[in-house]
């Protein structure tokens, strides 16, 4: 079974200071996973997706994540933060076995707030 | 491309009625989902389809709620008998038959209020 773990509901930085959204999943195949963001009163939109070609992955509005497999981690970063990155992001795991393939199982959500 | 679309975007309605959900997914998707989002979590899956068959439930998908797609292109969710804790953001994606690295399209949701 796949799950992840987001850490931190809330997390407020300031305009062009560093942003750092932690995750951290479970699975016991190699996983596939998924950053989303969601503005106010809107879908999800992917930011970004790791399917074991890079551990590095890049990906839109500047973000980019890293899968660590020995820390079971995919954190979320950006170098400067802007005020149009305010929203909730969301980690996600795609479900692979037991007859399923492809629905994700989404983390609780990181709220960020960005201080002028 | 026009998206995933979903309708209504908001409904309100009492305890014990029935409401019904559609979503047109992007045309060459063939693969559609739907997801329950409440107030401070995740998105949880329900439902999903590959064409018109369903192909998985999830646990949360009462014997109340039922989804279809008939000719495999929109999909409704309908609910019966509604319930207060029936409250929530009711998402459809869509994707192509790319299975777990298929990337998933989400419409702007279907906001729930029961009364």
């Amino acid at each position: 079974a796949q799950s992840v773990t987001q850490l931190g509901s809330h997390v407020s930085v300031s305009e062009g200071a560093l942003v750092l959204l932690r995750c951290n999943y479970s699975s016991s195949v190699p996983p596939y996973l998924f950053w989303y963001v969601q503005y106010p009163n809107q879908g999800l939109q992917l930011l970004l997706k790791y399917t074991s070609a890079a551990t590095l992955v890049k990906g839109i509005n500047g973000f980019e994540a890293e899968f660590k497999k020995s820390e079971t981690s995919f954190h979320l970063t950006k170098p400067s933060a802007h005020m149009s990155d305010a929203a909730e992001y969301f980690c996600a795991v795609s479900v692979i076995g037991g007859g399923s393939q492809g629905n994700l199982i989404f983390g609780k959500g990181t709220k960020l707030s960005v201080k002028p | 491309d026009t998206g995933v679309s979903q309708d209504p975007r908001h409904k309100i309605t009492k305890r014990g009625q029935n409401v019904t959900f559609r979503c047109d997914p992007i045309s060459e998707h063939n693969r559609l989902y739907w997801y329950r989002q409440t107030l401070g979590q995740g998105p949880e899956f329900l439902t999903y389809f590959q064409n018109e068959a369903q192909l998985e439930k999830s646990r949360l998908l009462s014997d109340r709620f039922s989804a279809e797609r008939p000719k495999g292109s929109f999909s409704t969710l309908e609910i019966q008998r509604t319930e207060q804790g029936d409250s929530a953001m009711y998402l459809c994606a869509s994707s192509l038959n790319q299975g777990a690295l298929g990337e998933q399209y989400f419409g702007p949701g279907t906001r729930l209020t029961v009364t």
